[in-house]
């Protein structure tokens, strides 16, 4: 089965210093890996995805993450952090379980807050 | 164009009260998925819908909870005979289709409150 962890459960930065979420997945099967971003009261947005192209992927807002398979992690970086940025970020993996069920696995979440 | 919704946005409950909470998803996603959201566990996978196959209700958390999809379409979740750990939000997502390639879009929540 997969798992994925999330290293931090609560990490403060400054404004305009460099966003570093951590996240380390484990998969007997080569994985399809996702952040996620959850605004207070809302559901969640994706952030980027990993599908087996390129190891460095570029998402939306600045963040991109890159792919290490010998380290098995997914970290999610920017390299200036905004005021807007402040949320709950979510590492994911999907791995098929069964049919063409593709269902996610989270971690427990990183909670950013930017400091002015 | 529209995303997916879901309603009630909040629903208060005594405890052991039936509920019911619905999902609409985007427009010709034929994969629909249910996920819990609690303090003490976590975003957990519920139950995933596919097209007219059978779901996968791997990750219903005991009898008491059901869903159904009508149509290919819209689905409701039904929680019996609530209990207090049941107080979460439950998120709905869909996709294209069931691969694992495929973003998964979230709808906004419905936050449950057993009292």
């Amino acid at each position: 089965a997969q798992s994925v962890t999330q290293l931090g459960s609560h990490v403060s930065v400054s404004e305009g210093a460099l966003v570093l979420l951590r996240c380390n997945y484990s998969s007997s099967v080569p994985p399809y890996l996702f952040w996620y971003v959850q605004y207070p009261n809302q559901g969640l947005q994706l952030l980027l995805k990993y599908t087996s192209a390129a190891t460095l992927v570029k998402g939306i807002n600045g963040f991109e993450a890159e792919f290490k398979k010998s380290e098995t992690s997914f970290h999610l970086t920017k390299p200036s952090a905004h005021m807007s940025d402040a949320a709950e970020y979510f590492c994911a993996v999907s791995v098929g379980s069964g049919g063409s069920n593709y269902k996610l696995t989270f971690g427990k979440g990183t909670l950013l807050t930017v400091n002015p | 164009g529209a995303g997916v919704s879901q309603s009630p946005s909040n629903k208060v409950t005594e405890k052991g009260k039936d509920v019911e909470l619905r999902c609409d998803p985007i427009s010709g996603h034929t994969a629909l998925y249910w996920y819990r959201q609690s303090l003490g566990q976590g975003l957990e996978f519920l139950i995933y819908f596919q097209g007219n196959s059978a779901p996968d209700k791997s990750g219903l958390p005991s009898d008491r909870f059901s869903a159904e999809r009508t149509g290919g379409s819209v689905s409701t979740l039904t929680i019996q005979r609530t209990q207090q750990e049941d107080s979460a939000v439950y998120l709905c997502a869909s996709s294209p289709r069931g691969r694992s390639s495929y973003e998964q879009y979230f709808g906004p929540g419905t936050r449950l409150t057993v009292t």
